[in-house]
């Protein structure tokens, strides 16, 4: 059981929008930014935002990272099919004095 | 070109050690960095972290087994695991905290090195 909620799979056709959620607590989300990471099949996780919604040079626009209280999200607009991955967020839990991840969302492109 | 590199993975038996090695070049290991872990077909999971000024944390799962040191004049990370069982088995990944983030955040990523814990 993570730390970290997430849906475990979200969905969507091509050049749709779609919302991925992350939720947690005052002690992980409510006090510490949130990072997001991308994993692609079969290789490393790679960074897709930090501090909440900064995007790393090369990350497209199409992407975007938002929290509010204990919450966050990750939403991608004009869905490609290039987009399917598993979707992590992560934080700082301060109670735990640990790194927690959400278990993930496995994006599937219709 | 910022890269880290793991190795030291293989099949060990339960109850056996390993120590894994992350071999970076592009900056220095004396900054925050990060191991992780990802069973097969399941989640990441965050194993350890330490600081540039050598401060340590662990996952509970891994407290009193593992251990995370570097070697500064080699550039490279280690993660000494003792006392292995089955459920160590995993991808073991080493990142590094971005320069621009937060230490316990992750921009740069090894491509893994695979621990398999069986008799």
């Amino acid at each position: 059981q993570s730390v970290l909620t997430q849906p475990p799979s979200a969905s969507g056709t091509p050049g749709q929008r779609v919302t991925i959620s992350c939720s947690g607590s005052s002690s992980n989300i409510g006090s510490n930014y949130v990072y997001w990471y991308q994993q692609l099949p079969g290789t490393a996780p790679k960074l897709l935002f930090y501090r909440n919604n900064q995007r790393p040079s090369g990350v497209p626009d199409r992407f975007s990272g938002s929290k509010s209280g204990t919450s966050a999200s990750l939403a991608i607009s004009g869905l490609r099919s290039d987009d399917e991955a598993d979707y992590y967020c992560a934080a700082w839990d301060d109670s735990l004095s640990a790194v927690v991840f959400g278990g993930g969302t496995k994006l599937t492109v219709l | 070109e910022v890269q880290l590199v793991e190795s030291g993975g293989g099949l060990i038996q339960p109850g056996g050690s390993l120590r894994l090695s992350c071999t970076v070049s592009g900056f220095t290991v004396g900054s925050h960095m990060t191991w992780v872990r990802q069973a097969p077909g399941k989640g990441l999971e965050w194993v350890s972290l330490i600081y540039s000024d050598g401060t340590t944390y662990y996952a509970d799962s891994v407290k009193g087994r593992f251990t995370i040191s570097r070697d500064n004049s080699k550039n490279t990370l280690y993660l000494q695991i003792n006392s292995l069982r089955a459920e160590d088995t995993a991808v073991y990944y080493c990142a590094r905290a971005p320069p621009y983030g937060d230490y316990y955040g992750m921009d740069v990523w090894g491509q893994g090195t695979t621990v398999t814990v069986s008799s």
